[in-house]
């Protein structure tokens, strides 16, 4: 069964600083794709980036990076210039292989204070 | 269309009352999913359709909950017999299938108390 580990239930980081929450995931496949969601106060699952197991290069999405270690089956995720808004629940996903839809295994989620 | 727009917010119930909640996914994804989220979690996957083709259930649904998607539009999530462990929120997302389906949109859930 895939297992999706986050260790750090909180984080602090200062405003305008980069901050790493980690995320490692246990699987015996060799397809498979990561997820991290944000989760502010209200609630809604917010995608950020995804990264596919056969992907040559990190995934980036603006202000987010990937920082994918397949050997050491890691996929933390980098947020740069932190903002206030950036405060929220982060979950790190993955994807079931050979389902080929959405059904996600979240690991219990990094609580991330950006202070000013 | 804005999102993935769930139905009520909130719902406190008595224990052993049924609850039905509604979710409308984004107009022209085909593929709609329930999750559960219990306090301290991550969401974990209670069922998925392909349009109106519930398509896989989790064994976390009991005979207890059941779903549907009639039409292959909005969908229901009825809980029979509330029980206080029912207490949690219940996350509705959906995809668009494609060669690389990488991103479900989640609705704001339903924050369900069983009391």
């Amino acid at each position: 069964a895939q297992k999706i580990t986050q260790t750090q239930p909180g984080m602090f980081v200062q405003e305008k600083e980069a901050v790493t929450l980690d995320c490692t995931y246990d699987t015996s496949d060799q397809s498979y794709g990561l997820f991290w969601y944000k989760q502010p106060s209200s609630g809604e699952m917010i995608f950020l980036i995804y990264q596919g197991s056969y992907d040559e290069q990190n995934a980036t999405e603006g202000r987010y990076s990937l920082n994918f270690q397949k050997a050491r089956k890691s996929a933390n995720l980098v947020i740069s210039a932190s903002q206030l808004g950036d405060s929220a629940m982060y979950f790190c996903a993955m994807r079931e292989p050979n389902t080929g839809f959405q059904k996600l295994v979240f690991g219990t989620g990094t609580r991330l204070l950006v202070s000013p | 269309d804005t999102g993935v727009s769930q139905d009520p917010r909130h719902k406190i119930t008595k224990r052993g009352q049924n609850v039905t909640f509604r979710c409308d996914p984004i107009s022209e994804h085909n593929r709609l999913y329930w999750y559960r989220q219990t306090l301290g979690q991550g969401p974990e996957f209670l069922t998925y359709f392909q349009n109106e083709a519930q398509l896989e259930k989790s064994r976390l649904l009991s005979d207890r909950f059941s779903a549907e998607r009639p039409k292959g539009s909005f969908s229901t999530l009825e809980i029979q017999r509330t029980e206080q462990g029912d207490s949690a929120m219940y996350l509705c997302a959906s995809s668009l299938a494609q060669v690389r389906d990488t991103e479900a949109f989640f609705g704001q859930g339903t924050r369900l108390t069983v009391v």
